[in-house]
């Protein structure tokens, strides 16, 4: 059973306007969700994280908020950029270090 | 500095072959990480290792075995491949603890097991 879901697979939007990817977790003991960004035929990298003590943080155009009793995180990026075109993925951590990654965005962003 | 490397990037094998994905990192990590993706399914983590000498069962271990022999080295076994096993691997490594969570990735292993 799915812990993160993504359930938007796709997202297109015009270059300068705001991203918003959306993320839900069903595990209320998750202590720390991340964003990786992945481009094809590579890794995923990291692109910023949140602990579940927080609910916004926020570098340079990403940010991101946490909605605990929602059990629900996004991630903004103002503004969007062509380069910024790449499949997202919410990941939650639980015990050692442990990631559930849920099953990804791609973001087109049109020039 | 290399980051994390795995090898190979490409392999083809016949159900019922044998297979050993490396894995290597050269930042001193404590934990390394073995997922795969399929499409529709995001990553999901085979096993794991939190030093040297140690593995870990993750979400989908079955059909595979690991070792960890050397810090800086994390190998995935598949002693009898399936078609199942069909999917892109990635190796990862991290920090141990609080605030190092993040987890650094290799670039993959595409493997098709016809």
């Amino acid at each position: 059973d799915q812990q993160v879901k993504q359930n938007s697979p796709s997202l297109s939007v015009q270059e300068g306007r705001i991203s918003i990817l959306n993320c839900d977790y069903t595990n209320s003991m998750f202590d720390y969700f991340l964003w990786y960004k992945k481009y094809p035929a590579e890794g995923p990298t990291f692109l910023i994280s949140i602990s579940s003590i927080k609910d916004k943080n926020e570098d340079g155009r990403f940010t991101v908020f946490l909605n605990k009793s929602a059990k629900h995180l996004s991630l903004h990026i103002v503004p969007s950029q062509p380069g910024d075109s790449a499949v997202y993925f919410c990941a939650a951590r639980s015990g050692a270090n442990n990631l559930f990654f849920g099953t990804g965005t791609r973001l087109t962003v049109i020039p | 500095n290399a980051g994390v490397t795995q090898t190979p990037k490409f392999r083809v094998l016949k159900t019922g072959q044998s297979m050993t994905l490396l894995c290597a990192q050269d930042m001193n990590h404590e934990y390394m990480y073995w997922y795969r993706q399929d499409p529709g399914m995001g990553l999901r983590l085979i096993h794991y290792s939190v030093g040297e000498g140690t593995t870990a069962k993750g979400e989908v271990p079955d059909g595979y075995n690991v070792s960890r022999l050397k810090k800086q080295n994390f190998l995935l076994g598949l002693e009898s491949a399936a078609p199942s096993q069909t999917s892109v691997y990635f190796c990862a490594s991290s920090y141990v603890g609080y605030p190092y969570n993040e987890q650094f990735f290799g670039p993959g292993t595409r493997l098709t097991v016809l």
